[in-house]
């Protein structure tokens, strides 16, 4: 049982567009939702989370959106650069970290 | 770098035969964590510790075991290793206080194969 799932499960973008990432969950109990992202042969690093007494958190050209009723969250990329492909995964913790399947993103110039 | 290494980076081995894996990590932290990570799976927690030989099950436990009896050091063992075990492993701590933040700092995976 997929407690987050995460879609799409690969994205192409051009250089310069917007890359939406969706994330949905179903446990309420959840209080902290991370994204990660993974270069190829290295480990996930966290790039940015929210927590669900906010409706959207922004670093630089990274943005959480987060819908608490909906039980959904979504990372949006702007500007997509080429050096933005990698993996990037959601996940949500109450006392252990769950991950989604995770999203290959590919920008091309 | 949050100071966690993880041996070996590569192991191919045959079904049967026991596996150890080791995180070791140099900044003390309480938390250590193993992930194995597959394609259409994400990252699935195999076990965690909160200290020193305080060990619990993740969701995807059966067929490991772990030890940790320096806080450095975090072990995951395949008693019998099956072809269902090939996979990245990866080793995570947590800095915060709290047994779960959500932030989780990463080593750099050790790739097994079981033939």
């Amino acid at each position: 049982q997929q407690q987050v799932k995460q879609s799409p499960q690969s994205l192409i973008v051009q250089k310069g567009g917007i890359s939406i990432i969706n994330c949905a969950y179903e446990n309420t109990a959840f209080d902290y939702f991370p994204w990660y992202q993974q270069f190829p042969g290295k480990g996930p690093a966290l790039l940015i989370a929210i927590r669900p007494d906010v409706s959207e958190k922004k670093e630089g050209r990274f943005t959480i959106s987060f819908n608490k009723s909906a039980k959904q969250f979504s990372l949006h990329i702007m500007d997509s650069q080429p050096g933005d492909s990698a993996t990037y995964f959601c996940a949500a913790s109450a006392d252990k970290l769950i991950f989604g399947t995770g999203t290959r993103l590919q920008v091309f110039p | 770098d949050a100071g966690i290494t993880q041996s070996p980076r590569h192991k191919v081995t045959e079904t049967g035969t026991p596996v150890t894996l080791r995180c070791h990590q140099t900044e003390n932290h309480r938390y250590m964590y193993w992930y194995r990570q597959d394609p259409g799976h994400g990252l699935r927690l195999i076990h965690y510790s909160y200290g020193v030989k305080d060990t619990d099950k993740g969701e995807v436990s059966d067929g490991y075991s772990v030890s940790r009896s320096k806080t450095e050091d975090f072990l995951l063992t395949l008693e019998s290793a099956t072809s269902s075990q090939t996979s990245v492993y990866f080793c995570a701590i947590s800095r915060g206080a709290a047994r779960n933040t959500g932030e989780l700092f990463f080593g750099e995976g050790s790739r097994l194969t079981v033939l």
